[in-house]
């Protein structure tokens, strides 16, 4: 259980496209899905909060504009990247949290997208 | 800020061998903490979780202490064996803010030797 899953899981794209991720929650439904972004052999930093059905919470110095999130159903986010420069290559996390069980609070991770910009 | 930190960023261990992971954080109020292990090139896999109520859980060879006093957090590897070999990471989450984010560590390289 608590299979999250991610499309593409690598995706190469030129300067000025728009790519789009998609993270879908498998198994059970997820209010709340969060986006990181990871550099090599750096951690995860959270970009922002999906919540379903309403407007996404973005972190401090993430670009709302640049990176749009939409959280349509209880199982499905997407990330699109916008106008994509190479300072954008990096890899991309999603995770949802389950609206039931014994912990809410669990974040399960999809398996990442590999973007790369040339 | 607050942050999440570990003290080694590398840990070499001998198959078979027991593992121990360490983890500091600043955020007295965080009352809830998820180890994970990641591969290379792969998401976070959940490993195990601890309430701010508990000082030890324990999982399928893997045990978690979680020492408030000090604000440390250990990760507990028994018999490691060479598919353990990953970086792991620690993250808290105060959710009594309502900010259900998780904020990770830097994370520990574990590599074990056959």
């Amino acid at each position: 259980g608590a299979v999250v899953s991610q499309h593409p899981s690598w995706v190469i794209c030129k300067s000025g496209t728009s790519v789009k991720i998609e993270c879908r929650s498998l198994d059970f439904q997820a209010t709340t899905m969060f986006w990181y972004r990871q550099f090599p052999k750096q951690s995860l930093m959270l970009m922002a909060t999906s919540n379903e059905g309403s407007k996404a919470t973005y972190e401090q110095g993430v670009e709302k504009d640049k990176f749009l999130i939409n959280h349509a159903s209880l199982t499905l986010s997407t990330l699109t990247v916008t106008s994509a420069h190479p300072e954008d290559s990096s890899f991309y996390i999603c995770s949802a949290r389950s609206t039931s069980g014994i912990s809410t609070d669990t974040q399960y991770f999809g398996p990442g997208t590999r973007l790369t910009v040339l | 800020g607050e942050s999440v930190g570990l003290h080694l960023p590398t840990l070499s261990v001998q198959e078979g061998d027991n593992s121990i992971i360490n983890c500091a954080y600043s955020n007295s109020a965080s009352d809830y903490f998820i180890w994970y292990k990641q591969e290379s090139g792969k998401g976070p896999q959940f490993i195990i979780d601890i309430r701010s109520n508990m000082d030890k859980r324990q999982g399928q060879r893997v045990t978690v202490l979680l020492n408030k006093t000090v604000k440390h957090l250990s990760l507990q590897i028994a018999a490691t064996q060479p598919g353990d070999s990953a970086v792991y990471f620690c993250a808290e989450n105060y959710s009594h803010t309502g900010r259900r984010a998780l904020t990770f560590g830097s994370g520990t390289r574990l590599q074990v030797q056959p």
